[in-house]
């Protein structure tokens, strides 16, 4: 059956460094894969997609990669801060003629000062 | 901004009951979607609502669930005899097309089943 998995359940880093988010996925080809930012309590907030063409997506201080071959998904913050602790999740469509889209089960990273 | 708003915030009830919850995703978008998060774990897919009908649904969505759309700004789920697991977060996302499928998520319902 189709998997996703976020490898670290918790990720702690100090302040100013790059965290790097690992997801990946099996017996799946997808189309594109997300990742949102979700906050204790609240929704999921939508933060980048990046399609099976695209090796790489920039917004800010955020990258994303995509490696179909290797089935994975790399998220980066560089230069991070405090405000950046939160879950950061990714996300891929597994319907097949409709919209189906699964979340991993969440990376949790805290940011040190 | 455009934002999906869901109703109550917070809901108790009674096992057996049935609920409501309530949702009114961003006024152009056409996909609808619920998802719910038991406390610790992760965001669970149940349905997603399409042209007025369910496009996909998780093998959480049994019977006891159901969803409508009874007006051109609702989206409702109801839970028809709760039952202590339901227990959760229950959360309404809407998008707006198949190829561009940025989920906005409301802030959800908590469900309290007794």
């Amino acid at each position: 059956s189709q998997k996703i998995e976020q490898n670290s359940e918790a990720l702690n880093i100090q302040e100013g460094k790059t965290a790097t988010l690992t997801c990946n996925y099996t017996n799946y080809s997808p189309a594109y894969l997300q990742w949102y930012r979700q906050d204790p309590g609240r929704g999921p907030v939508f933060l980048l997609l990046i399609r099976e063409n695209e090796k790489e997506k920039r917004k800010e201080r955020l990258k994303v990669t995509f490696d179909t071959t290797l089935k994975q998904s790399l998220f980066h913050i560089t230069a991070s801060q405090p405000a950046d602790s939160a879950t950061y999740l990714c996300a891929l469509d597994l319907g097949s003629s409709a919209s189906k889209i699964i979340f991993g089960s969440g990376t949790r990273l805290s940011i040190r000062p | 901004e455009p934002e999906v708003t869901q109703t109550p915030s917070h809901q108790v009830t009674q096992m057996g009951q049935e609920v409501i919850l309530r949702c009114v995703p961003i006024s152009n978008h056409l996909y609808f979607y619920w998802y719910r998060q038991i406390l610790g774990q992760k965001v669970e897919f149940l349905v997603s609502f399409y042209n007025n009908e369910i496009s996909e649904k998780s093998e959480i969505f049994d019977d006891q669930f159901s969803v409508e759309r009874p007006d051109g700004s609702n989206f409702t789920l109801k839970i028809r005899s709760t039952k202590l697991e339901d227990s959760a977060m229950y959360f309404c996302a809407s998008s707006e097309d198949r190829d561009d499928e940025k989920l906005f998520f409301g802030s959800g319902t908590q469900l309290s089943v007794l």
